[in-house]
């Protein structure tokens, strides 16, 4: 069976220091992955998806199969990136999304 | 991509009761996703909806505790039968990788 970990629960770091979130996964087909971030009295959002290797909001990610992890960094972090980090990984084959499986999420302080 | 809205956003009901949720969808959509999130915790898919066909349920839940509908492409329901404080919970819908804005239900 799928799954998605982020042992981080709490994460806290000051304004322009660089953040890593956590997220490892076991999956027995090709995983797909992605990012979504909650802000404070938002709907949960999705960030980044591995197949697209693309930086959001300064954000990237990078898949490594070999240590099946999929860790979220930003070079400096901004007060404006505190939220919930969720790591989710797709069920479904071929091009359909939805069946998502989701890690325990991460809260992310950014202090000034 | 698709916008979703959701309804309630919140109730507070009395154990033994059940309610429904609403789920609408700007599109027409194949599937459609519904996911729980307990207090403190991740999100858990409940079921998958398909328009035409019964629901999908994933480990741990069953039609009877949370019935499904798909009367259409672009709306589902989802219902919280006899509710117990261990249904406080957060319901969300999804179309791929949209999601809803939650439901937040309080049971008492």
């Amino acid at each position: 069976a799928q799954r998605v970990t982020q042992p981080e629960k709490l994460l806290s770091v000051f304004k322009g220091a660089p953040v890593e979130l956590k997220c490892n996964y076991s999956y027995s087909g090709s995983p797909e992955l992605f990012w979504y971030v909650q802000y404070s009295r938002q709907r949960l959002q999705l960030l980044l998806r591995h197949i697209s290797r693309e930086s959001i909001k300064g954000f990237t990610a990078d898949l490594n199969k070999g240590e099946t992890s999929f860790h979220l960094k930003k070079p400096f972090a901004q007060e404006e990136d505190s939220a919930m980090y969720y790591c989710a990984l797709n069920s479904f084959g071929g091009t359909s999304y939805g069946k998502l499986t989701f890690g325990q999420g991460t809260i992310l302080t950014v202090h000034p | 991509s698709a916008v979703i809205s959701q309804k309630p956003s919140r109730d507070i009901c009395q154990r033994g009761t059940s309610l429904t949720i609403q789920c609408q969808v700007d599109s027409q959509v194949t599937m459609m996703f519904w996911y729980r999130q307990q207090p403190g915790q991740s999100l858990t898919l409940i079921a998958t909806a398909n328009q035409g066909s019964e629901a999908t349920y994933e480990s741990g839940f069953v039609i009877d505790k949370f019935p499904i509908s798909r009367p259409n492409l672009t709306f589902s329901t989802l219902t919280v039968s006899n509710m117990s404080p261990e249904d406080s919970s957060i319901y969300l819908c999804s179309v791929g990788l949209v999601f809803g804005p939650g439901t937040r239900l309080l049971v008492l």
